[in-house]
């Protein structure tokens, strides 16, 4: 157990269907993200929340729209997916970061254990 | 950006043999994270180390920052070590961002 949990583990949706993901940390971070992992590819991160602002969207189509409603919390609402989005969504968080760039200091992220995305 | 290599892409190994996994980033980096991803999808943290060398049970973890490599030791392999071992470092443009490698696939056979 990570302290990160998410729901539902496995998904399976139509391309008319809308779905959402959820996350929940139970460390008392201020940062939470999206991540990604397509077969045979890195893992990308999608989104980024610092204390429930959108930081971070790393040209991420429409169709995947985020929710942060508190600290503790994160959405990924699903609408008219493609077939391509099928893959391993994995949440993270941490604590928040102070500062950008290379003088600021990366804090350590933790991950849920994923839902893995089946887009028919 | 940042690039991120991970050597070797695939290792077999027999139960009870030791392993050296190779991390290569080729920009200064402020600190790097191991993660073991379980055939679950699960990734497990199992270092946080920004340079000189951490040990947990039959792991440990050297970061030579200024030669910017980071090696990961697996000693006395279980089957349960089996699974994807990545890296990953922050982005120098942005600390919230990690940069991947592409992993080790590790198959522990009995």
């Amino acid at each position: 157990e990570t302290g990160v949990t998410q729901t539902p583990r496995h998904l399976v949706m139509g391309m008319t269907n809308k779905k959402s993901l959820k996350c929940e940390q139970h460390l008392g971070h201020n940062a939470m993200y999206w991540y990604k992992q397509s077969a045979k590819k890195p893992l990308e991160l999608m989104f980024v929340y610092n204390f429930k602002e959108q930081t971070e969207n790393n040209s991420v189509p429409s169709r995947f729209s985020p929710e942060c409603p508190n600290s503790s919390h994160l959405f990924l609402h699903l609408h008219t997916l493609q077939p391509e989005d099928s893959a391993l969504y994995l949440c993270a968080s941490s604590q928040a970061q102070d500062r950008r760039g290379p003088e600021s200091s990366y804090n350590e992220q933790f991950f849920g254990p994923g839902t893995r995305l089946t887009v028919l | 950006g940042i690039q991120v290599e991970q050597s070797p892409p695939d290792l077999i190994l027999q139960e009870g043999a030791n392993s050296t996994l190779r991390c290569n980033f080729s920009d200064s980096v402020n600190n790097l994270q191991w993660f073991h991803q379980n055939p679950w999808g699960q990734l497990i943290n199992l270092f946080y180390i920004p340079s000189g060398t951490k040990q947990n049970g039959r792991l440990s973890a050297t970061t030579v920052a200024t030669e910017r490599y980071s090696l990961l030791y697996i000693s006395s392999s279980q089957t349960t070590d089996s699974g994807v071992y990545f890296c990953a470092v922050p982005s120098m443009d942005s600390s919230y961002k990690l940069i991947f490698g592409s992993g080790t696939r590790l198959l522990v056979r009995p």
